[in-house]
């Protein structure tokens, strides 16, 4: 199947603070790259679609100043959690979609903000 | 109504034995189906995809499709306890480049050696 890649796999950031993921597809171009929150227990939780060369796509309730998606290349999608707060905490999981089919998902970024 | 529903579990089974879980869907719109497995604290991974109604086997899983009930299964033979984790059915419309899947909640499952 085709690789996704997130990086990192885990970081713990100061309340305040900036954190950026990276999602990046290894072997196929994707126009578009999903990103996901994850609480523990629980199914995964859309947050927004990635759009390579034009802006995201935001679900409801999720704040588009607080979660800054930038989809620069064919294989880069990046997602900032913008002045982190505690119950920001949580596992983000990036995917993408080599064609109009199955979904390969990144191994995840466990966030934790102190 | 949830557009696909799925137990949560958790569900025990021995080792050995065959494990069925399950979805179902209201939207008739979708056209493929998917199963994951998920390791805690990992990102999801595919197991299973398929976009026909029937059985399409692989190893000792069989994805199991019934577009007519709306109901999809997965069935792993002969369980280990590292098939231990949660699994998500997902399904997707073809009729848009680049839809959003939609998942179901996840069925916990853990096979007791």
């Amino acid at each position: 199947g085709a690789v996704v890649s997130q990086h990192p796999s885990w970081v713990i950031c100061k309340s305040g603070t900036s954190v950026k993921i990276e999602c990046r597809s290894l072997d196929f171009q994707a126009t578009t790259m999903f990103w996901y929150r994850q609480f523990p227990k629980q199914s995964l939780m859309l947050m927004a679609t990635s759009n390579e060369g034009s802006k995201a796509t935001y679900e409801q309730g999720v704040e588009k100043d607080k979660f800054l998606i930038n989809h620069a290349s064919l294989t880069l999608s990046t997602l900032t959690v913008t002045s982190a707060h505690p119950e920001d905490s949580s596992f983000y999981i990036c995917s993408a979609r080599p064609a109009d089919t199955e979904a390969f998902f990144g191994q995840g970024t466990r966030l934790t903000v102190v | 109504q949830k557009e696909v529903e799925q137990d949560p579990g958790p569900l025990s089974v021995p080792e050995g034995a065959i494990v069925s879980l399950n979805c179902t869907y209201s939207n008739s719109a979708f056209q493929y189906f998917m199963w994951y497995r998920q390791y805690s604290r990992k990102g999801p991974e595919l197991l299973m995809y398929t976009y026909s109604s029937g059985n399409k086997e692989d190893g000792r899983f069989t994805a199991q499709v019934d577009k007519s009930s709306k109901y999809i299964s997965l069935f792993i033979r002969d369980s280990q306890p590292s098939d231990s984790a949660t699994y998500l059915c997902a399904m997707g419309n073809p009729n848009f480049g680049n839809e959003k899947l939609t998942f179901g909640t996840g069925t916990r499952l853990t096979i007791i050696p």
